[in-house]
Formats: structure tokens, sequence, C-alpha cells
């Protein structure tokens, strides 16, 4: 069980616009911390596609958009294309859970991940 | 920056996983930046481990219970993670990944390490 959740699956057409939601918590997203993307095609490690819920790293295309609003957060895609398709992942900062160990608390927190189909 | 996973890939259940993370191109001596462990078990989402701080204070996935352990070698450049007792819950994809303390981005990231928890 995520503490972030994503819908599973979304698809769209090439040339779509498609939207994926992250819906956290009071003490994640609620509380005001950032949001990050990352795709993740398959038999490869995820990679950075939006930081700071909406910047963009250099050499992602301003299709790909991020948002954020209360204890949500969306990342948008326009003008799908067929390579788009892979497993997008959200990432925050959850200040509710205590460190095991000492000296830093808080914890890194991912959602279950969307599928994006281009059909 | 390139991060690079090496470790067994078979581990028997109750016996200790070990993974060490060799970084090139930046010093894990250098402030802004601590070094984290994520997992993905097959077909599955993302789970952050945990991480190690530049001055070597971390901090833990508290689901993980006191089974975990994390250490940097900054002469070699690498850290490390050792997991006790394991299980076949245990059986993933591991990954190394600089956590860009500044906005928690996790970038960039090793290309995985697939750890076998089996008899």
């Amino acid at each position: 069980q995520s503490v972030l959740t994503q819908p599973p699956s979304v698809s769209g057409a090439p040339g779509q616009r498609v939207t994926m939601t992250c819906t956290g918590s009071s003490s994640n997203i609620g509380a005001g911390y950032d949001v990050h993307w990352y795709r993740q095609l398959p038999g490869t490690a995820p990679k950075l596609l939006i930081h700071t819920t909406d910047r963009r790293p250099s050499g992602v295309p301003d299709r790909f958009s991020g948002s954020k609003s209360g204890t949500s957060a969306s990342l948008v895609i326009t003008g799908l294309q067929a390579d788009d398709e892979g497993d997008y992942y959200c990432q925050s900062y959850d200040r509710g859970r205590q460190s095991y160990d000492s000296g830093l608390t808080g914890s890194l927190v991912f959602g279950g991940g969307t599928k994006l189909t281009v059909l | 920056v390139q991060l690079q996973e090496s470790g067994p890939a078979l581990v028997r259940p109750s016996q200790t996983l070990s993974l060490t993370c060799n970084v090139s191109g930046a010093s894990i001596s250098s402030t802004g930046y601590y070094w984290s462990w994520i997992r993905q078990s097959p077909g599955k989402g993302l789970e952050w481990i945990g991480y190690i701080s530049n001055t070597g204070n971390t901090n833990y996935n508290p689901s993980l219970k006191g089974r975990l352990t994390m250490s940097s070698d900054a002469s070699k450049n690498q850290f490390s993670l050792q997991l006790s007792s394991v299980t076949a819950a245990d059986t993933a994809v591991y990954y190394c990944a600089r956590l860009v303390t500044i906005v928690q981005t996790l970038n960039p990231w090793g290309q995985g390490s697939l750890v076998t928890v089996s008899s």
C-alpha cells in the first residue's frame, strides 16, 4: 500500500492529452512538500521527469507539465506520442513518519505508479 | 554523475543482503546531496529504503524495523546497504540514487541490481 495514490493505468490516442493524478495527505503533499515525477521504461531505472511540482529538467519537452493543489498533484502530457508509454511514479516527502534511526526524520514516499498506454 | 550497484544476485533466506553503490563524477562527501537506496519488487512499485547523508547520518524506512544498516566509505566514494534476516519478500531490484536535498529529488539513479532471496 503506497502512501501516495495513483491510478493504475491511463491511456490515450496519439496527439491527445492525458492527466495522471497523485493523491496524498496532510503530512506530505498537503503539508506543502513538493511533488516529483519519474518515468520508468521496461527494464530500466526510473528517470526524473518533473521536479519541484512543475519544473522540467533539461531535455524534457514542454509537453510534460505538473501542478499541485491541496493534497493532490497532477502530471499532464499533451500531444501524446507512442514513446511516452511507460510507468509514471510520483514522489514526495512525508513528515509524519519518524525515522527509525537518529539524526534525520521524515520519509520519501512514492505513489504506486501509473501505466500509460498509447492507443 | 553515475551510480553503479554491485553485490550478490542470490541470497539465502535469513541471511544478510549486502549491496554497494559506486559513485563517479561526484563526491559522496559533497554538501547538498544524500545517497539513497530504493527497491522495486517484481511487477510492483517503488519503495524507499533509506539514505545516508554526506556526513554519515542515516534515515531509514521504519517498515524495515531494525534490519537495515547503511554505511559509506568516502575514500572509495561508495556507500553500502545491509539488510539482515531476509525473506522472499525482499526479492527486488535494488537501486541506488543521489538525493538532491534542496528539492528532495532522486537524480540520477543507478541501473539497478536484481537480488533474489531463495534457498
